[in-house]
């Protein structure tokens, strides 16, 4: 079974609005991460953020942690044509060597 | 540095026979990492090792699966007596270490008919 549930399943926007997209997770992790796939392709990595971290960037993308609520959310802001895609968050649990990938949310920016 | 290579991309076999995919991962990486990805889904985990070592393979979806990584570089994943559920996108990710970014391969798709 998936670890981490994103919301929403399915998201449109036009472009150049900011996508906001959430994860929930249900155990204690090292740290979460978040990928896109474009449709029928391998996934890119995006950003990772450890268990101590509350927030990171990299350029249009803004992750935020908070491991009370067992929560993390992925802001895109000046959304493009080219973010269309799925995105996934992913966690690393502190137990066991296992790994979780969420159901993700897929994105469409029309142009 | 030229990425998580996948081989082949596309598989179609007919059931009841035997498929073998292999992985190339990033060279300096030291664990690697087996994925089933069916159509809407997420990534679903199946084992890791680290160097030659594997480490998780409960994950495995039946005793049809294996996979092994006998000189710590390249690793294969061998399916068995494949069915028609096997038909899915099969991914490889390489990491450098212990919660460490995981870097993926294109995958190979199979398809069983």
């Amino acid at each position: 079974s998936q670890q981490g549930e994103e919301d929403p399943q399915a998201l449109s926007i036009q472009e150049g609005e900011n996508a906001t997209m959430n994860c929930s997770y249900k155990t204690s992790i090292n740290n979460l991460q978040w990928y896109r796939q474009n449709s029928g392709r391998g996934l890119v990595h995006l950003i990772l953020i450890r268990s101590n971290e509350r927030e990171k960037h990299s350029g249009r993308l803004r992750v935020t942690l908070d491991t009370s609520k067992k929560s993390s959310s992925l802001l895109i802001t000046a959304s493009r044509a080219a973010d269309t895609a799925s995105y996934f968050c992913a966690t690393d649990r502190t137990t066991g060597n296992q790994f979780y990938f969420g159901t993700g949310t897929s994105l469409t920016v029309i142009p | 540095d030229t990425g998580v290579s996948q081989d082949p991309r596309h598989k179609i076999t007919k059931r009841g026979q035997n498929v073998t995919f292999r992985c190339d991962p990033i060279s300096e990486h030291n664990r690697l990492y087996w994925y089933r990805q069916t159509l809407g889904q997420g990534p679903e985990f199946l084992t890791y090792f680290q160097n030659e070592a594997q480490l998780e393979k409960s994950r495995l979806l039946s005793d049809r699966f294996s996979a092994e990584r006998p000189k710590g570089s390249f690793s294969t994943l061998e399916i068995q007596r494949t069915e028609q559920g096997d038909s899915a996108m099969y991914l490889c990710a390489s990491s450098s270490g212990v919660a460490a970014t995981q870097y993926f391969g294109p995958g190979t798709r199979l398809l069983v008919l």
